[in-house]
């Protein structure tokens, strides 16, 4: 089956805009999360939504946001760009979070920001 | 809060030498954990995972076992191969959901 789908996998913004990357969960998977990598920080969590209502929520400000559509894709929009947002934002799916004995989180490729 | 703690990068080593990363973590109650690998340019991909003190993950030649009393989950291979190179992450997840607390990462080189 298709594995999660992240779009656009690059792109390059200015500093002051906004952008919106896309996830596209693997079909029946009701768990959508966020993580942002960077050589600096590592793999930092952003949030998670599950059943379009955000479940958990990373220490990120609120420049960053999320959201989940009732097809459980999901979408995350930073505004505001700063140097610091370049990174690569990794979208991950689960039938039903981590804690479920036997589920298992899957990452799409993730998209490369680049803010100039 | 949680965190984890890995050793150290980045690692090399020879074709089918042993390999042991290792892995520490701090959480309040008792969390489930993973090891995922990263090549290059690509996303993360669960390698294995244990969700109670005392299980052994495996796949694909890589073992882990959970150790509570040592609050600790190293990841073995008794014989790595070239195609093994890669960023190897060390993760837990207490809450409910998929919130993952991810370690720094180890890069493993293997040289034929």
């Amino acid at each position: 089956k298709a594995g999660v789908t992240q779009t656009p996998r690059y792109l390059i913004k200015t500093r002051g805009q906004q952008v919106t990357l896309s996830c596209s969960p693997i079909s029946g998977h009701r768990s959508v999360s966020w993580y942002q990598q960077t050589p600096g920080q590592g793999l930092q969590f952003l949030f998670e939504y599950f059943s379009e209502t955000q479940r958990n929520k990373g220490n990120f400000p609120g420049r960053f946001s999320g959201r989940q559509f009732s097809n459980s894709r999901s979408e995350m929009n930073v505004s505001t760009l700063e140097l610091g947002d370049s990174a690569l934002y990794l979208c991950a799916s689960s039938l039903d979070g981590a804690r479920i004995s036997g589920n298992t989180i899957y990452f799409g490729e993730g998209s490369w920001l680049t803010v100039v | 809060g949680d965190s984890v703690t890995q050793m150290e990068g980045p690692v090399t080593l020879s074709e089918e030498a042993f390999l042991t990363i290792n892995c520490t973590y701090t959480a309040t109650g008792y969390p489930s954990l993973f090891w995922y690998v990263q090549y290059p340019g690509e996303g993360l991909q669960l390698l294995l995972k244990a969700t109670k003190a005392d299980d052994k993950g495996s796949n694909k030649g890589f073992e882990a076992t959970y150790r509570k009393e040592t609050t600790s989950f190293h990841l073995e291979k008794g014989s790595v191969q070239v195609s093994d190179s890669a960023v190897y992450f060390c993760a837990l997840s207490e809450t409910s959901g998929s919130r993952l607390t991810f370690g720094e990462g180890t890069q493993l080189t293997v040289n034929p």
